[in-house]
Formats: structure tokens, sequence, C-alpha cells
């Protein structure tokens, strides 16, 4: 079974410096997607980005950006130019690419708060 | 725009009532998820359908039923709810692998608490 895990429960970023969030996760398989999602508070989880295991080129989008290592099976979460509005709990997210389903398996979560 | 919505936001109910928890979703998605969110553990599958009356069990089933009757409808049952229950529920549809990177869409969550 395929385990994603998120070591650190909590960061802190001051406002406009970079910040990343890491994810390891264990699978046998070769193909794959893996996404981060973000959950503000008492708001609804909305995906950040997602990556496909396929690619070698790291997704982006806008101040988003990952780190994909596939051999060492790290899918780190980087955010540049903090904002506010980017405090919230980040899951990161595995999906099989194989079977007939999109079950996901998430991580524990990380909270990242950002400071003024 | 997707839309999952969650007909509670927030849910008080007392220990052995039956609690019913709806999820509508608009965008004729095949895959439809109940999720329950606790600190420190993350999003844990309660129970998926990937189709109409059909249903798979997740990683902690028990002591939840769901019900599929149309394809935009997926109901969590609680039949006796406990104080255990008490927790952060989401609801979640995805179109079938193929059809995009199977990414899920989440509803706004129903907070219930059981006394």
């Amino acid at each position: 079974a395929q385990t994603v895990t998120q070591s650190q429960p909590e960061m802190s970023v001051q406002e406009a410096e970079t910040v990343t969030l890491s994810c390891t996760y264990d699978t046998s398989e070769s193909d794959y997607y893996l996404f981060w999602y973000k959950q503000p508070p008492s708001r609804q989880m909305i995906l950040v980005i997602r990556q496909e295991a396929y690619k070698q080129q790291n997704a982006t989008e806008n101040r988003f950006s990952v780190n994909f290592q596939k051999a060492a099976k790290s899918f780190s979460l980087k955010i540049s130019d903090s904002q506010l509005g980017d405090a919230a709990m980040y899951f990161c997210a595995y999906r099989s690419a194989n079977g007939a389903n999109s079950k996901l398996t998430f991580g524990k979560g990380i909270t990242l708060s950002v400071r003024p | 725009d997707v839309k999952v919505t969650q007909s509670s936001r927030y849910l008080v109910k007392r220990t052995g009532e039956k609690v019913f928890l709806e999820c509508v979703q608009d965008m004729d998605h095949e895959n439809m998820f109940w999720y329950r969110q606790d600190p420190g553990l993350g999003l844990r599958l309660i129970y998926f359908s990937y189709d109409v009356k059909m249903k798979e069990k997740g990683d902690i089933p028990e002591g939840y039923s769901v019900s599929r009757e149309k394809k935009e409808r997926f109901s969590l049952i609680l039949e006796s709810a406990s104080t255990n229950q008490t927790s952060m529920y989401l609801c979640a549809s995805s179109p079938i692998p193929g059809r995009g990177s199977g990414e899920q869409f989440f509803g706004p969550g129903t907070r219930l608490t059981v006394l």
C-alpha cells in the first residue's frame, strides 16, 4: 500500500519570503500522480499543483513550484513571495495511475502560518 | 466551475441518532468520496463510489454506510451516532481516470458534533 508522509506538522514564514514544505511517499509503482492541496481556515480544500510521475520537468503554477525527486520519492512544495493568503493547511496526496478509480492517499498535512 | 455542495456546514446530534450527510456535485463525475478529517490524522477515506449504486469501503468504514442512488448525489449515513464520530466530514468528486489527472474536487465540509 502507498503511504504519504509529511513529517513537519507546522511551519512559519515571513511575508514575501520563500518556504518549502516537505513530502515523501512510498510506492512500488512507476506511474502515478502527486498533488498538493490547500485548505484555508474554514474554507474549501483546493488543488494547488499536480505532478505526473512520468514527467521529468517540475510543475509550476505562478508562485508555487514543486521539487519532484522520483528516485528519492520526494515531492516538496515551494512557495515564493509568501502572502498572508497562503496561510493554510497543506496536504500532499498520491494517486496511482493504474486502476479504475481516482482514490487518493493523503499525508497528515502541515499548517503554514505567514507572519506579516 | 466544478461545484461540490454539502447539506450542512455545522451539525449537532445526540448519541444514538441516525445521521445523514448529503453531498451533491454538478460536474457529472463518476467518482465520489467521503473523508473524515481529524487533527493530526489528516484525511481518512471512509467510503467511495465509482458509479451509481456502486460503493467500496475505504480505510475506516466501521460505523458508516453510504448510498448513491443518483450520479450527482452521495450520502453518508451514521446508523447510530457515537461521540467518537465527532469530526469534520469532507465530500469530494472526480472524473474517472483517463479524463484528466483524477483530481478530486472538494465540498466545504460538515463539522459534526455528537453529544
